[in-house]
């Protein structure tokens, strides 16, 4: 049973480049999120999607877009890369059934970016 | 809104002392509140959770902690530290609402020293 699969591992960009990071389950998971970890900060939501073909904005979408055009894949594209987004990127899905749950979260292992 | 405050961004502790991370909440509603741990290049992954059923919640690997409605408090506990639980550990809270979003903490690096 795979989980949450996350690639690439590592990336390096420079400015201005776009890439987009990957994000599979396994799981039948309706809710799929992108948070980026940063030291100090913690985990920041990106964007969510509560179903194939619904996204929302998370508590730093800014620079990020996304989409959900199946209900096992969720993509983090970023269109044009800054040193700001220099980051561990972690997807992370659940079941969509209710508060407890909602706190369940199944994370993949990550996605180290680093923007020159 | 809800959130979650971790006192204490580095706690280092001798191999068989007291572990205490400390997590104070604010919720609007009644909290649901978590605890979850990153051991080094890893993924998160749960450690236990409150769900307003039993105040104190036991979790895997000794772990447990004691939600107490009084103090807005949600702290983690372990009697014994072992080497194995040096990692980082971060306190959760649901938003609540439609989307019922997990909101997290600032982080506790744990340190076990031998």
């Amino acid at each position: 049973n795979a989980g949450v699969t996350q690639t690439p591992k590592f990336q390096v960009l420079k400015t201005g480049q776009s890439m987009t990071l990957q994000c599979a389950q396994d799981m039948n998971h309706e809710y799929m999120s992108w948070y980026r970890q940063d030291p100090g900060m913690g985990l920041r939501l990106i964007h969510y999607s509560v179903g194939a073909g619904i996204t929302d904005q998370g508590e730093v979408p800014n620079g990020y877009n996304v989409s959900r055009s199946t209900t096992e894949d969720f993509p983090l594209r970023l269109l044009s890369a800054a040193p700001s987004q220099t980051s561990v990127y972690f997807c992370a899905s659940r079941p969509n059934r209710g508060r407890v749950k909602a706190g369940e979260l199944f994370f993949g292992e990550g996605s180290r970016l680093t923007v020159l | 809104a809800q959130s979650v405050t971790q006192l204490g961004s580095h706690v280092s502790v001798s191999e068989g002392a007291l572990v205490l991370l400390r997590c104070n909440y604010s919720s609007s509603v009644p909290p649901y509140l978590f605890w979850y741990v990153q051991y080094p290049n890893q993924g998160l992954q749960l450690l236990l959770k409150y769900t307003s059923a039993a105040t104190l919640v036991k979790g895997i690997n000794g772990f447990e902690a004691e939600f107490k409605k009084s103090e807005t408090s949600f702290h983690l506990t372990k009697p014994s530290a072992h080497m194995s639980d040096a990692a980082e550990y971060f306190c959760a809270v649901t938003s609540g609402g439609a989307t019922n979003k997990l909101i997290f903490g600032t982080g506790t690096l744990l340190a076990v020293q031998p």
